[in-house]
């Protein structure tokens, strides 16, 4: 079965500090994995995916295939960066979304 | 610059009722979902549509129906609230394509408390 894991509810760092936001899948096949983003009285956005390597507001997240892991990574946090973010995958069949049941980061000064 | 609206944002609404969410996408997206929000249990998908008159359970269809007579509007259908579907109702739409970029737009979500 296709399954997303956040293993972190809340995470809890102080501005300038790294920041990992944890996210391991399930799934047989090759993967195509996403970072969504919610900020206070927002949308759900899309942040990022893994497919296009990029690097969004200082956010990256690599695909680790061996690991079954996308965690996304900051090297210094902000507190604009204070939202909640879920990990989601593409499921085959219908394409539809599979997402986790999120993390919320709190970036204090 | 609204792309996926969502026609209600709260909702209050009794056991027993019938309740009708609307979303309208002006995007000419094909594909349109929607999905509940829950504090510790993430976003679920309770119905899909890949086109007009078209519809797919999610993971959680029990208790709604759908509707999509138009290629905008996707209709969310309660039909006898309860107490349990007290949630955030998120809309998003899609265009698909062979390549599959498959980024989903979201609506702002509709808040419904079921009394």
């Amino acid at each position: 079965a296709q399954r997303v894991t956040q293993p972190e509810k809340l995470l809890s760092v102080f501005k300038g500090a790294p920041v990992e936001l944890k996210c391991n899948y399930s799934y047989s096949g090759s993967p195509e994995l996403f970072w969504y983003v919610q900020y206070s009285r927002q949308r759900l956005q899309l942040l990022l995916r893994h497919i296009s390597r990029e690097s969004i507001k200082g956010f990256t997240a690599d695909l680790n295939k061996g690991e079954t892991s996308f965690h996304l990574k900051k090297p210094f946090a902000q507190e604009e960066d204070s939202a909640m973010y879920y990990c989601a995958l593409l499921n085959s069949g219908y394409s539809t979304l599979t997402f986790g049941k999120g993390t919320m980061l709190l970036v204090s000064p | 610059d609204v792309k996926v609206t969502q026609s209600s944002r709260y909702l209050v609404k009794r056991t027993g009722e019938k309740v009708f969410l609307e979303c309208v996408q002006d995007m000419d997206h094909e594909n349109m979902f929607w999905y509940r929000q829950d504090p510790g249990l993430g976003l679920r998908l309770i119905y899909f549509s890949y086109d007009v008159k078209m519809k797919e359970k999610g993971d959680i269809p029990e208790g709604y129906s759908v509707s999509r007579e138009k290629k905008e509007r996707f209709s969310l259908i309660l039909e006898s609230a309860s107490t349990n579907q007290t949630s955030m109702y998120l809309c998003a739409s899609r265009q698909w394509t062979s390549s599959g970029a498959n980024v989903l737009t979201f609506g702002a979500g509709s808040r419904l408390t079921v009394l």
